[in-house]
């Protein structure tokens, strides 16, 4: 069975930093498309950054330059190193693997970050 | 960048009844094109890839339909579970990014 738990999050005051981690089980994360979705409170989802099985990574504008997306193989454990946090980066952050490459098949439940002082 | 406008923002409809939700994308992305729908406190869950293919386990009630620019999820008699927020999802080439409608909300009238 598939399944994705997120840690990590947290409050942090602005400027802070925080890493999300995301645990696989029933599937080898570097086989597969990963990505991190977040969703502020209320709001829509908003994709955040994606890392290929050929271990490319890719970033919202959002994001870019402060967020760094990776995996640990020998843990099958995705990350997500958020750094310079800012008030608009408050949400739920949701890990997912990919289907197909495009769409989003499996999710985890999420983890809250909060970003305030 | 490619921008999805999903409408209505809010549609209320009774058990039973159907509900056509719309997806417009700024341009064309073929049928590259998902359906998600989420419920309070949830994780959303994949309807449909491709525009038009069923998920596994989804519903027949559910289709998609469209390409290009204009997309449809169809529900054809609403049941009291699907009333949630329902967002399409795109990805672009390059630079690979992905992309989600606002979102609209299924209420129950």
């Amino acid at each position: 069975e598939v399944q994705l738990v997120e840690s990590g999050g947290g409050l942090v005051q602005p400027g802070g930093s925080l890493r999300l981690s995301c645990a696989a089980s029933g599937f080898t994360v570097s086989s597969n498309y990963m990505s991190w979705v977040r969703q502020a409170p209320g709001k829509g989802l908003e994709w955040v950054s994606v890392i290929y099985s050929g271990g490319s990574t890719y970033y919202a504008d959002s994001v870019k330059g402060r967020f760094t997306i990776s995996r640990d193989n020998s843990k099958n454990t995705l990350y997500l190193q958020m750094n310079s946090l800012r008030a608009e980066d408050t949400a739920v952050y949701y890990c997912a693997r990919a289907r197909g490459g495009s769409y989003w098949y499996y999710w985890g439940q999420g983890t809250l970050v909060t970003v305030s002082s | 960048e490619i921008v999805l406008t999903q409408s209505p923002a809010t549609l209320s409809l009774s058990p039973g009844e159907r509900a056509t939700l719309s997806c417009r994308a700024s341009q064309s992305v073929s049928s590259y094109l998902a359906w998600y729908q989420q419920k309070p406190g949830q994780a959303p869950r994949l309807l449909i890839y491709d525009a038009s293919n069923r998920a596994t386990g989804i519903p027949a009630r559910f289709s998609g339909s469209g390409s290009g620019t204009d997309f449809t999820l169809t529900i054809s008699s609403l049941e009291p579970e699907d009333f949630a927020v329902y967002y399409c999802q795109q990805r672009s080439n390059w630079p690979p990014a992905y992309t989600f409608g606002q979102g609209t909300k299924l209420e129950i009238k």
